[in-house]
């Protein structure tokens, strides 16, 4: 059972690149690498999916190495909108209506002027 | 726009009272699912939902049920709550996929449960 581990928190300033990493040693093959970003007294918000390689979307990108036991997602040039806890999330649902999806414990990343 | 709405924000219950928590979403989703989300634990899977009176146990079933008798409405329950339940509950809605995968899952606001 893949177990997800992302650090607490991160600090940085605005307009810097952040980097969030998370590890997943027993990811399964089928499990895709899901991240999502929620804001305080909101639900969580899709940012961006992958299963291998780099996927990038119009505010991130994701990077997944060869193994798969880590996933990176790097924001460009964050801003104090930025602020927020982001979570990995790793599983699968199959046609058959199974699945099991585990989410990290959160990273805060707090962004400062 | 996608919305899942749930019935309250915040709700106060006593040790032993049936609690029922409502979630409707508006985007003809397949799947829903209900969530708890505690500090320094991140968001557990409950149960899920791929279609009308079916159900999956997720990850912490144990002291919760749930129903769905209409494809927009996914409802949880507390049998008989305890003061461990006292939690943020999130629920979400998502298309299911024909063959394996993860269509993006929309939450809600959540429900902030207080058992005392």
């Amino acid at each position: 059972l893949a177990k997800t581990t992302q650090p607490i928190s991160m600090d940085s300033y605005e307009g810097q690149e952040v980097n969030i990493t998370c590890s997943h040693n027993n990811i399964a093959t089928n499990d895709y690498i899901t991240w999502y970003q929620q804001f305080p007294s909101q639900g969580p918000r899709f940012i961006i999916q992958g299963y291998k390689t780099k996927v990038t979307n119009e505010v991130a990108s994701l990077f997944i190495p060869a193994d798969r036991k880590s996933s990176t997602l790097s924001l460009p040039r964050v801003s104090l909108s930025d602020t927020a806890v982001y979570y990995c999330l790793v599983g699968v649902l199959y046609s058959g209506n199974t699945g099991k999806l585990i989410f990290g414990q959160g990273t805060t990343l707090q962004v400062k002027p | 726009d996608v919305k899942v709405t749930q019935s309250s924000r915040y709700l106060v219950k006593r040790t032993g009272e049936k609690v029922f928590l409502e979630c409707v979403q508006d985007m003809d989703h397949e799947n829903m699912f209900w969530y708890r989300q505690d500090p320094g634990l991140g968001l557990r899977l409950i149960y899920f939902s791929y279609d009308v009176k079916m159900k999956e146990k997720g990850d912490i079933p144990e002291g919760y049920s749930v129903s769905r008798e209409k494809k927009e409405r996914f409802s949880l329950i507390l049998e008989s709550a305890s003061t461990n339940q006292t939690s943020m509950y999130l629920c979400a809605s998502s298309f299911r996929r024909m063959d394996q995968g993860l269509y993006e899952q929309y939450f809600g606001p959540g429900t902030r449960l207080t058992v005392t």
